[in-house]
């Protein structure tokens, strides 16, 4: 069975950073790209960052662009997604996704909710 | 930039048939864009029900089935049950590793 457990969230001040974990297991890891996805309380889905599986390529949307940092470690089947620059409306709950071999998210974590503010 | 709208409400009576779209701002939506459809409902992740525009999958009633009209993708529910009441993401996917969701449809059975 495929599991997606994301970490990490909690409060902070805007202006600063936070990292956010997404431990997997029930499948070949390296294999498969993953993707955070966000959602602003009473929001709708953002797409936010994915990353390749062995290769490990690197996307982002343009609202994180420069300030979010997507990354892997297949030894520890985990993703992490390194945030910093923290503005108000990055305040949302985190999902992580894995990526099927086309183009769509068949699994999702339960979220992890992060909270900018003062 | 690339924005996907999809009708922010819709209502259907238990047992009508309800067709959801999602359209792209700059163009056409094409197989080209693996148009798949989530569900949610409060508190809950996401859940895939359609995917590369029109498979089902595992688990996921056949009352629910996706297709292109026109230049949309549509998510047709036939049949609406009382716990099909939830909200309904297309995503799109724009190629290079990257995709976007469209606003979300909450769908009211009543």
């Amino acid at each position: 069975e495929v599991q997606l457990v994301e970490s990490g969230g909690g409060l902070v001040q805007p202006g600063g950073s936070l990292r956010l974990s997404c431990a997997a297991s029930g499948f070949t890891f390296n294999n498969y790209a993953l993707n955070w996805v966000r959602q602003a309380p009473g929001k709708g889905l953002e797409w936010v960052s994915n990353i390749g599986g062995d290769a490990g390529g690197t996307y982002y949307a343009d609202s994180v662009k420069g300030r979010f940092t997507v990354s892997r470690d297949n030894s520890k089947n985990t993703v992490y997604l390194q945030m910093s620059s923290l503005r108000v409306e990055d305040t949302a709950i985190y999902y992580c996704a894995r990526r099927s071999k086309t183009a769509y998210f068949p699994n999702w974590g339960q979220g992890t909710l992060v909270t900018v503010s003062s | 930039q690339t924005v996907v709208t999809q009708e922010p409400s819709f209502s259907v009576s238990p047992g009508g048939t309800v067709t959801l779209t999602c359209a792209l701002s700059s163009g056409s939506v094409s197989t080209n864009y693996y148009p798949s459809w989530y569900q949610q409902t409060p508190g809950q992740a996401p859940r895939i029900l359609i995917y590369n525009t029109n498979t089902r999958s595992s688990g996921v009633p056949d009352r629910f089935s996706g297709s292109i009209l026109g230049n949309k993708a549509a998510l047709i529910v036939t049949g609406a049950q009382a716990d099909d009441e939830a909200h309904y993401y297309c995503l799109l996917y724009l190629g290079g590793g990257t995709w976007v969701f469209g606003g979300g449809t909450k769908l009211t059975v009543l």
